[in-house]
């Protein structure tokens, strides 16, 4: 039972233009959610991040939105670098009790930008 | 430098046989997770402990061991149990946000 899924597994996009990452999750218990950027052979590390509280939450090129009515968010990332490159996580945490802190993972989305 | 150590990088092991992976923390993090990714699967928990000498099965704890008799060690062993032991394996600690190791890749052949 995928509780959070990325369900494009690639995206390409030109240098400069925007990409939009998507991620959907069943769990009504999560409240918080992460976006992670892993390089091969590497471990993720953290992006931006957003409490339910919120719709959006933005960090210089990169904004993430939530739908929570939908369990929708989505991660932009204007204007995309090549070095922006790499696959992209989503993640998602329930509010506390035994859970808290455990994160759950979407399949990640590998993004490429050309130049 | 405050980080998490992952070794080895690269690790082979022959079927049947049990070998352990190594994650060391000085970022002085109470809670420590093991994950495991595969190819189009996303990272999925093994294990986790919220605290010395504490530790909960995650998703996919079969075939899998740990200990945390120290705060900054939190060794994951692969049993020969494990059915799909080839894997990349993350550790990660947390105190407000997660932090990575760097993975090791194992490949039993």
């Amino acid at each position: 039972d995928q509780q959070v899924k990325q369900n494009s597994p690639s995206l390409s996009v030109q240098e400069g233009r925007i990409s939009i990452l998507n991620c959907d999750y069943t769990n009504s218990m999560f409240d918080y959610f992460l976006w992670y950027k892993k390089y091969p052979a590497e471990g993720p590390t953290f992006l931006i991040s957003i409490s339910s509280i919120k719709d959006k939450n933005e960090d210089g090129r990169f904004t993430v939105f939530l739908n929570k009515s939908a369990k929708h968010l989505s991660l932009h990332i204007v204007p995309s670098q090549p070095g922006d490159s790499a696959v992209y996580f989503c993640a998602a945490s329930p509010a506390g009790g035994t859970s808290y802190g455990k994160l759950t993972f979407g399949q990640g989305t590998i993004l490429t930008v050309h130049p | 430098d405050g980080g998490i150590t992952q070794s080895p990088k690269y690790l082979f092991r022959k079927e049947g046989q049990n070998v352990t992976l190594s994650c060391e923390q000085n970022l002085n993090h109470d809670a420590m997770y093991w994950y495991r990714q595969d190819p189009g699967q996303g990272l999925r928990l093994i294990y986790y402990s919220q605290i010395v000498n504490d530790f909960q099965k995650g998703d996919i704890a079969e075939g899998y061991s740990v200990s945390r008799e120290k705060k900054e060690s939190f060794p994951l062993t692969v049993t020969s149990a494990q059915k799909n032991p080839t894997a990349f394996y993350l550790c990660a600690s947390r105190e407000y946000g997660y932090t990575f190791g760097s993975g090791t890749r194992l490949t039993v052949v």
